[in-house]
């Protein structure tokens, strides 16, 4: 069983919807949650960054964290077709060097 | 303010050829990361560094050497390289354990 499970997609959605993307994980030692969003052919880039549970809100986005439930997931509102790009989650456990990632949401906002 | 770079952005070998990656950084992080990306697998950590003068291998470190003898940069080589080292190469750094990795834009390696 993976540490991180992601559902890979492609999620489809028209222009002005509300996108969720979603992480399930097993380890209940991670303490840090990250939500990145990579364009094609390009590196990673942070979106969100949160350690606690509850919901942090930044402009259109929305990065929720279950730690009862070993979930978390990130909102998008209004989504633009500029928003289309690969979403991934990572996680840190403390005390140790490796960062987990998920493999990836490719999302595809349609005009 | 450049934060994380990467050379070469591409580049094609052919099997038994030998390269060097670069990356840079100009944040003054003490944390190196060198990552492959492979369809379908995700982020897989190839080594990382805790500061300057150390290096440890991660989770893939086959085939692969690093060195980080200035604080700023991390390097990645591949002394034969295997079609299985085809994938895209990722850097990063990051302040301090827990914080947030800054990437680089990657290489894209082929080797035929």
């Amino acid at each position: 069983q993976k540490e991180v499970e992601q559902d890979p997609g492609p999620l489809s959605v028209p222009e002005g919807a509300i996108v969720s993307l979603n992480c399930t994980y097993s380890n209940s030692a991670f303490q840090y949650f990250m939500w990145y969003r990579q364009y094609s052919r390009k590196g990673p880039e942070l979106l969100m960054y949160t350690y606690s549970s509850g919901n942090k809100e930044d402009g259109r986005f929305t990065a929720q964290v279950d730690k009862s439930s070993k979930y978390i997931s990130l909102f998008i509102r209004d989504s633009q077709p500029s928003d289309s790009a690969t979403y991934l989650c990572a996680m840190w456990p403390s005390g140790t060097y490796k960062y987990i990632f998920g493999t990836g949401t490719r999302l595809k906002v349609l005009a | 303010n450049a934060g994380v770079t990467q050379t070469p952005k591409f580049r094609v070998l052919k099997t038994g050829q030998s390269m060097t990656l670069l990356c840079a950084q100009d944040m003054n992080h003490e944390y190196m990361y060198w990552y492959r990306q492979d369809p379908g697998m995700g982020l897989r950590l190839i080594h990382y560094s805790v500061g300057e003068g150390t290096t440890a291998k991660g989770e893939v470190p086959d085939g692969y050497n690093v060195s980080r003898l200035k604080k700023q940069n991390f390097l990645l080589g591949l002394e034969s390289a295997a079609p299985s080292q085809t994938s895209v190469y990722f850097c990063a750094s990051l302040r301090a354990l827990g914080d947030t990795q800054y990437f680089g834009p990657g290489t894209r390696l082929t080797v035929l």
